[in-house]
Order: C-alpha cells, then sequence, then structure tokens
C-alpha cells in the first residue's frame, strides 16, 4: 500500500541554520502531497502541498518540490526561528479522488535562540 | 471564520466505559475524516463521510468503535467498552471534496486516556 517515510528525529538546529527534512513516498500514480505542522497543544495545521511532479509548494518561508523521479517531497528552509520549532509531518492523499491521507511519523524540530 | 471544532479536548475514563467525542467541521465542508494519533506517530485514517453517507473504514475500527454524521453536519465518534489500547489523540478533519487539490483542515483533537 502507500505509505511516507520521514527522516527521524528529534532535529535541533540553532536559530537562523537551513533546515531539510527528509520525506521520500510509496504510492502508485500520481498522488497529491502536503505538509503539515503541529506546534505544542495544537492541531495539525497545513504548511504547503503540491499536486503534480515538479510542482514547488510554498508558505511561511518553507519550500517543498514534488520530485517524482526520486518520489520525494523534502521541506526547506533558509533560516529557521524559534518559532519554527514544532512537529512535522509529511503526507501523501493517493490518486484517485475520494481517499483519506497517509502521513509519516512526524519530525521534531527544536530551534535553539 | 471558524475552523473545525472538537469536544471534549481531554477526556479521562476507565477501562470499561463508553466514550463519545463530537466534531463540528467547517460549514460547506461535505468531507469528515476521523483519525487516530498515538505517541510519536502520524495520524492513523479510522473512517470519512461524504455528506452523511458513511464511505470507508479502516480496519484500525473495531466493533467497538462506531462514528455517526447525522444530517451531515457535525460527526459523533463512540468507543464502546474502552481498553488501555484506545488511549489516543482523535482528530477530526473537514475538505470541501474537490479532487486531487482537496485540502483537509484539522480540528485541535479529542485526547483520551483509558485508566
Amino acid at each position: 500500500g502507500d505509505s511516507v517515510t520521514q527522516m527521524e528525529g528529534p532535529v535541533t538546529l540553532s536559530e537562523e541554520a537551513f533546515l531539510t527534512i527528509n520525506c521520500t513516498y510509496t504510492a502508485t500514480g500520481y498522488p497529491s502531497l502536503f505538509w503539515y505542522v503541529q506546534y505544542p497543544g495544537e492541531g495539525l495545521q497545513l504548511l504547503l502541498k503540491a499536486t503534480k511532479a515538479d510542482d514547488k509548494g510554498s508558505n511561511k518561508g518553507f519550500e517543498a518540490t514534488y520530485r517524482k523521479e526520486t518520489t520525494s517531497f523534502h521541506l526547506e528552509k533558509g533560516s529557521v526561528q524559534v518559532s519554527d520549532s514544532a512537529v512535522y509531518f509529511c503526507a501523501l492523499k493517493p490518486a484517485g479522488g475520494n481517499t483519506p491521507l497517509v502521513f509519516g511519523k512526524g519530525t521534531r524540530l527544536s530551534v535553539i535562540a | 471564520d471558524t475552523g473545525v471544532s472538537q469536544n471534549p479536548r481531554h477526556k479521562i475514563t476507565k477501562r470499561g466505559q463508553n466514550v463519545t467525542f463530537r466534531c463540528d467541521p467547517i460549514s460547506e465542508h461535505n468531507r469528515l475524516y476521523w483519525y487516530r494519533q498515538t505517541l510519536g506517530q502520524g495520524p492513523e485514517f479510522l473512517t470519512y463521510f461524504q455528506n452523511e453517507a458513511q464511505l470507508e473504514k479502516s480496519r484500525l475500527l473495531s466493533d467497538r468503535f462506531s462514528a455517526e454524521r447525522p444530517k451531515g453536519s457535525f460527526s459523533t465518534l463512540e468507543i464502546q467498552r474502552t481498553e488501555q489500547g484506545d488511549s489516543a489523540m482523535y482528530l477530526c478533519a473537514s475538505s470541501l471534496g474537490s479532487g486531487l487539490a482537496d485540502t483537509q483542515y484539522f480540528g485541535p483533537g479529542t485526547r483520551l486516556t483509558v485508566l
């Protein structure tokens, strides 16, 4: 079945460092890809998405490019802030319409001042 | 603009008791999903509704679990005869249901602790 694999955390970075969180997927066809973020004590919030190959999703300085050839959707940010500390989830929506999301296990990011 | 709301936010119960959670989706959204999230894991799909019809149920949804969405608005998730393994965060999400770009918006979740 479809699955998502994320790099294991926790990831600890200093403020203004460059962030990469790796995400690869296994799916048939062309799924849609998402990054969600979960701040402490809150629900999941959509961070960005991409629906077809080579699309780049971006929001709040975060970016991810849908790479069909490597089945990847890595999350990047050029300069992280303490407020970016959260758990980040990569997810896919399988091709074919009425389907629920398949999530990775999440990567915890801690940014220290 | 109100997002997805869930009640209660926290529930502590004793093993064997029944519990019911409520989810109110974004008003114009016709799809509603339930997920379960355990510590250190991503959310796992339980079931979803298109309006009032329950269209899919995961194998995770045992016979002790039942979900309803009367009139296609709010939804309830009931767990009967709770077990300690049911302790988790139960998440609700809703969406417009508009194809590949369909985006699910999540509520804050209900954290269940079974003693």
